[in-house]
């Protein structure tokens, strides 16, 4: 069974431009989490989507947005980047196994570099 | 919103010590719990988790966690740690019935041979 394939792996951005990432769940996860990690920070909520609709948004400025798509796949869209953006960002895809109970699976990640 | 507290940054062992991470959250209501390690230069991956039933749960490579809902806390622990556990340690929180998973700052683990 494939795992959470994320690209690119690597990226490297100017201020100001804009940066889209992309994320495929693993087959049958309809649920993904988007995750920022620095090592300031750790690993920070962005926002989770279910079936095409954003379900929950973590602390980001309006910078930040995603999609998902029929197929489950997600992007993820920073615009106006910033060096803070600099981080590796993490998509997750999420499988419920019981009512209520969701297990999360990790891709490798996408390290964004802003110069 | 709910909140995640990792008591040590770092931790330093030799082989066959004995491991205990601590963990504790803040949330009011039911909760799935994870512990999530990072080894260098890998993705994440899970260690063990809780959703309910025995507090006492086992996972992959001789881990152990026990959630103790009085105390909100959720250790992880290992009777004799090795070499190959040297990563970095993630405690996290999942509110029941929702996705919106919180993760601690983490604990880097370095074992010494």
């Amino acid at each position: 069974k494939a795992g959470v394939t994320q690209t690119p792996r690597y990226l490297i951005k100017t201020r100001g431009q804009q940066v889209t990432l992309s994320c495929s769940p693993i087959s049958g996860h309809r649920s993904v989490s988007w995750y920022q990690q620095t090592p300031g920070q750790g690993l920070q909520f962005l926002f989770e989507y279910f079936s095409e609709t954003q379900r929950n948004k973590g602390n980001f400025p309006g910078r930040f947005s995603g999609r998902q798509f029929s197929n489950s796949r997600s992007e993820m869209n920073v615009s106006t980047l910033e060096l803070g953006d600099s981080a590796l960002y993490l998509c997750a895809s999420s499988l419920e196994v019981g009512e209520g109970n969701t297990e999360a699976f990790f891709g490798q990640g996408t390290r964004l570099t802003v110069v | 919103a709910q909140s995640v507290s990792q008591h040590n940054h770092h931790v330093i062992l030799s082989e066959a010590a004995s491991l205990e991470l601590g963990c504790n959250y803040s949330y009011g209501g039911t909760v799935n719990l994870f512990w999530y390690v990072q080894y260098p230069g890998q993705h994440l991956q899970l260690l063990l988790k809780y959703f309910s039933g025995d507090p006492l749960v086992k996972g992959i490579k001789g881990f152990e966690a026990e959630f103790i809902k009085s105390k909100f806390s959720f250790n992880l622990r290992k009777p004799s740690v090795q070499w190959s556990d040297t990563a970095e340690y993630f405690c996290a929180v999942n509110p029941f019935m929702y996705n919106d998973m919180r993760f601690g700052a983490g604990t880097r683990l370095t074992v010494k041979p």
